[in-house]
């Protein structure tokens, strides 16, 4: 256990609805990261917070992706109208932004689109 | 952002000491090597991070030669539990830009 949770673990859902998904970083940890993952890949990035501030967002992520980090704390990722491509683990993982940025992992969310 | 080249997978047994090599020709002066290891439906946990020469921690060690432009993870007497893919990463760790981009990782299987 890293400290990072995610929920849910698992979701599925069929094309054209929307899901979200929550992640927990380490209390003290002011970054936070969102990626996709899908099966014999690495993880792909989607997005970076600083505290609340979005800074960061992969071009790959359609208008479709929105994710929020209300008080820079816990953070949300919205998927809306999904669509069978959107099947993968999605993964978030929190730093301190201290020497090294260690990023630690949460478990993940497998989502599959049916 | 300096791309990352790795063999994709690698064998050895138990007992062994594992070199997994990454290439990372267009490394920039701010970007540190950072490694990292993911098991099956697991995220992936950080292993080790170095800038040049060699770094060690409790699990591994780092090599960096002078040119920065590959480097060797080493893993000392592998067991079966250190099978998994492992990733190398380059990035600037302290800019605002932390989009760090992971390639396909090398999947290491440990044989009895």
């Amino acid at each position: 256990d890293t400290g990072v949770s995610q929920d849910p673990r698992h979701k599925i859902t069929k094309r054209g609805q929307n899901v979200t998904f929550r992640c927990d970083p380490i209390s003290e940890h002011n970054r936070l990261y969102w990626y996709r993952q899908t099966l014999g890949q690495g993880p792909e990035f989607l997005t970076y917070f600083q505290n609340e501030a979005q800074l960061e967002k992969s071009r790959l992520l359609s208008d479709r992706f929105s994710a929020e980090r209300p008080k820079g704390s816990f953070s949300t990722l919205e998927i809306q109208r999904t669509e069978q491509g959107d099947s993968a683990m999605y993964l978030c993982a929190s730093s301190s932004g201290l020497a090294g940025d260690e990023q630690y992992f949460g478990p993940g969310t497998r989502l599959t689109v049916t | 952002l300096a791309k990352t080249t790795q063999p994709i997978s690698m064998d050895s047994y138990e007992g062994q000491e594992v070199n997994i090599t990454c290439s990372h020709n267009n490394i920039a002066t701010n970007d540190y090597i950072t490694w990292y290891q993911q098991f099956p439906s697991q995220g992936p946990r950080f292993i080790i991070q170095g800038y040049k020469t060699k770094v060690t921690n409790e699990v591994a060690s780092l090599f960096i030669p002078a040119d920065r432009k590959s480097s060797t993870l080493s893993l000392p007497r592998v067991s079966l539990s250190d099978t998994a893919v492992y990733y190398c990463l380059v990035g600037d760790i302290a800019g605002n830009n932390r989009k760090l981009i992971w390639g396909l990782g090398t999947s290491l299987a440990v044989n009895p």
